[in-house]
C-alpha cells in the first residue's frame, strides 16, 4: 500500500509560470515532510521541508504548504526556470519505535519540465 | 559539506555474478541507507543501519545484503545478480539526531546493468 502519493507523473509549464506539484499521504503518523529535486545521473537533493506543526513553509522561489486534515502537501515554484526542470519526490517520515531513528518514505515522483 | 560517495557510477556485470556496491559518507552520520530507483516506482528503500554492524530490512531486501563494519561505509551485496536488479542505486546518509532540518543526504548513484 503506497504511503506517499504523487499522483501527477509528469508536468509541463512554461517559464515564469507557477508550478505546483502535489503529493498525498495516508499515514497519519507522518510528522515530517521533505521535498527532494533529482536531476538524470545525479542523487536526489534535498530541496525544502516542513514539520507537522506548520503549514507553510517557503524558502526563495520554493513554498511548501500543508494541509494535514486533508493529508496533502504541495510544492509551488514561482516563478518556474527551465533549470528547474527535473523530478520531483515528496517524502514523510514518522518516528520509529524508540523515538531516536527515522525512516523517510517516498513518492514516485512528478517529473517538471519548464519550457522556455 | 556533506559528501556521498559511491563507488562506481556505472556497473556492468553478468547473471549469477556476485556485486559489491560501496558507499562512503565523511559527516560522521549514524543512519545509512541503500535505495534503488526505477522508472515509476521512485526510490525504494533496500536496507538501512543505524549503527555500526546493525542493520534492517526496508521495503525490498530479497535478493540484497549489507554490510557496515565501520560508521562511514556502507556496503549493499548482490549475492548472485539478477537481470532483475539492473537499476539506478542510490546511498544515502543522515544524522540521528531529528530536527526540523533534518534530512538524508544522498551520493550519485550507481547505474548498475545486469546481463
Amino acid at each position: 500500500d503506497q504511503q506517499v502519493k504523487q499522483n501527477s507523473p509528469s508536468l509541463s509549464v512554461q517559464e515564469g509560470r507557477i508550478s505546483i506539484l502535489n503529493c498525498d499521504y495516508t499515514n497519519s503518523m507522518f510528522d515530517y515532510f521533505l521535498w527532494y529535486k533529482k536531476y538524470p545521473a545525479e542523487g536526489p537533493t534535498f530541496l525544502i521541508s516542513i514539520s507537522s506543526i506548520k503549514d507553510k513553509n517557503e524558502d526563495g522561489r520554493f513554498t511548501v504548504f500543508l494541509n494535514k486534515s486533508a493529508k496533502h502537501l504541495s510544492l509551488h515554484i514561482v516563478p518556474s526556470q527551465p533549470g528547474d526542470s527535473a523530478v520531483y519526490f515528496c517524502a514523510a517520515s514518522a518516528p520509529m519505535s524508540g523515538g531516536s531513528n527515522y525512516k523517510l518514505t517516498f513518492g514516485k515522483g512528478t517529473l517538471l519540465t519548464v519550457n522556455p | 559539506d556533506v559528501k556521498v560517495t559511491q563507488s562506481s557510477r556505472y556497473l556492468v556485470k553478468r547473471t549469477g555474478e556476485k556485486v559489491f556496491l560501496e558507499c562512503v559518507q565523511d559527516m560522521d552520520h549514524e543512519n545509512m541507507f541503500w535505495y534503488r530507483q526505477d522508472p515509476g516506482l521512485g526510490l525504494r528503500l533496500i536496507y538501512f543501519s543505524y549503527d555500526v554492524k546493525m542493520k534492517e530490512k526496508g521495503d525490498i531486501p530479497e535478493g540484497y545484503s549489507v554490510s557496515r563494519e565501520k560508521k562511514e561505509r556502507f556496503s549493499l551485496i548482490l549475492e548472485s545478480a539478477s537481470t532483475n536488479q539492473t537499476s539506478m542505486y542510490l546511498c544515502a546518509s543522515s544524522s540521528r539526531d531529528r530536527d526540523v532540518t533534518d534530512t538524508q543526504y544522498f551520493g550519485p548513484g550507481t547505474r548498475l546493468t545486469v546481463l
